[in-house]
């Protein structure tokens, strides 16, 4: 079974630009997270996707944003970058909406601002 | 606001010994105890999960203890090998509420 797949692997932008972040989860999960990973902040929850609709949203500004579609397939966007953007941008995907479900995570996106 | 506090930040284990890492976690509605294992370059990997009616898990050298009273709960790696060198994560989550991360704890186990 193919595990959580996010694409690109790496991707540099400049301040001001946007970006937009793929996962796939894996096959019959329907419950998608995202999380930022950074040396100093650690691990921090973005935002959860379940049958299309938002779930939870973590502690970060409006220029996060992502979606989910019909096949369970979710895209995150982040707008007017900031140097501070720079991280390792992780996906998670479950079978259910969060409760005690595993969650599996896919080799994340390094995204670096210049 | 930390709600999953990890410790150490960084330790290192003599091969074939035991690798101890601990959290305490402050929210009593958390149900569900998950450690991740990452590896550079990589996502963090599910290594083992424990629910609050429990006080021990077990799976293979890897062990969970977990003290609900003292809402605390620790990770114990027998005979630790050079293999298990990563950064372990504990977390924990509630009912509809994401997983909150720990900081995480470097292991380096040296031969």
């Amino acid at each position: 079974k193919a595990g959580v797949t996010q694409t690109p692997r790496y991707l540099i932008k400049t301040r001001g630009q946007q970006v937009t972040l793929s996962c796939s989860p894996i096959s019959g999960h329907r419950s998608v997270s995202w999380y930022q990973q950074t040396p100093g902040q650690g691990l921090q929850f973005l935002f959860e996707y379940f049958s299309e609709t938002q779930r939870n949203k973590g502690n970060f500004p409006g220029r996060f944003s992502g979606r989910q579609f019909s096949n369970s397939r979710s895209e995150m966007n982040v707008s007017t970058l900031e140097l501070g953007d720079s991280a390792l941008y992780l996906c998670a995907s479950s079978l259910g909406h969060h409760g005690n479900q595993p969650q599996h995570f896919g080799d994340g996106t390094r995204l670096s601002i210049l | 606001q930390q709600q999953v506090k990890q410790s150490p930040q960084s330790l290192i284990v003599q091969k074939g010994g035991i690798s101890i890492i601990n959290c305490a976690y402050e929210n009593t509605a958390f149900d569900y105890f998950p450690w991740y294992q990452q590896f550079p370059g990589k996502g963090p990997a599910l290594l083992i999960a424990i629910r609050p009616d429990v006080s021990e898990k077990k799976e293979g050298r890897f062990t969970i203890s977990f003290n609900k009273s003292a809402k605390q709960f620790s990770l114990h790696i027998m005979d630790s090998q050079p293999g298990d060198s990563a950064t372990y994560f504990c977390a924990a989550l509630s009912g509809n509420t994401p997983l909150v991360f720990g900081k995480g704890t470097r292991l380096s186990v040296i031969a």
